[in-house]
């Protein structure tokens, strides 16, 4: 599985958009990406999935370069209720443990 | 409403003390997991179950057992429950149908071993 590198913690004020890069440098042809929110107390909460390019839907947007060895999730004009934990995984759909999440990177809007 | 349903919520017990952590999903999901979040540490996969009667170890899986007799089920057995085992755990489940596919979790458990 590829292992994903993220900031630990973003500050934002509210209004602003944010972008988080994920570092996935030995990402294989078969993975896919993909971002879920966590607030305290809950389980994650998928946000967005990709391959490549840019994926867009009514929460957030996703980045994906040409070489796919990273990727930014965009998150347009947040709210203070948009305060998480956000974390990157790269997954490979017919590998059998699937999905390992990181550390996340803790994004705090401030008003 | 799709959802993952874990029973207790929170639960407190003592050392040595047998317990088990019940997680059912009514989607019909093939796929089944268990993590555990710590402070510092994020989520650590336990064990996976990937159909009926089909479990493998995680990332961190001394102490635990599972099982998988039924689709919608995957329980979490501790079976002599130490203080290193207090954590928050999850259970999560997905459709294997594609890559377009996606965790689905329940609210969590707040387990405290003293």
């Amino acid at each position: 599985l590829a292992k994903t590198t993220q900031p630990i913690s973003m500050d934002s004020y509210e209004g602003q958009e944010v972008n988080i890069t994920c570092s996935h440098n030995n990402i294989a042809t078969n993975d896919y990406i993909t971002w879920y929110q966590q607030f305290p107390s809950q389980g994650p909460r998928f946000i967005i999935q990709g391959y490549k390019t840019k994926v867009t839907n009514e929460v957030a947007s996703l980045f994906i370069p040409a070489d796919r060895k990273s990727s930014t999730l965009s998150l347009p004009r947040v709210s203070l209720s948009d305060t998480a934990v956000y974390y990157c995984l790269v997954g490979d759909n017919n590998a059998g443990n699937m999905l390992t999440f990181g550390g996340g990177t803790r994004l705090m809007v401030k008003p | 409403e799709a959802q993952v349903t874990q029973n207790p919520r929170y639960l407190i017990t003592v050392t040595g003390k047998k317990l088990t952590v019940t997680c059912s999903q009514n989607m019909n999901h093939e796929y089944m997991s268990w993590y555990r979040q710590d402070p510092g540490l994020g989520l650590r996969q336990i064990y996976y179950s990937m159909n009926v009667e089909v479990t493998d170890k995680g990332d961190v899986p001394e102490g635990y057992k599972v099982s998988r007799k039924e689709k919608r089920n995957f329980p979490l057995i501790l079976e002599s429950p130490s203080p290193n085992q207090t954590s928050l755990y999850f259970c999560a489940s997905k459709n294997r149908q594609g890559w377009r596919e996606k965790l689905f979790f329940g609210s969590g458990t707040q387990l405290s071993v003293l």
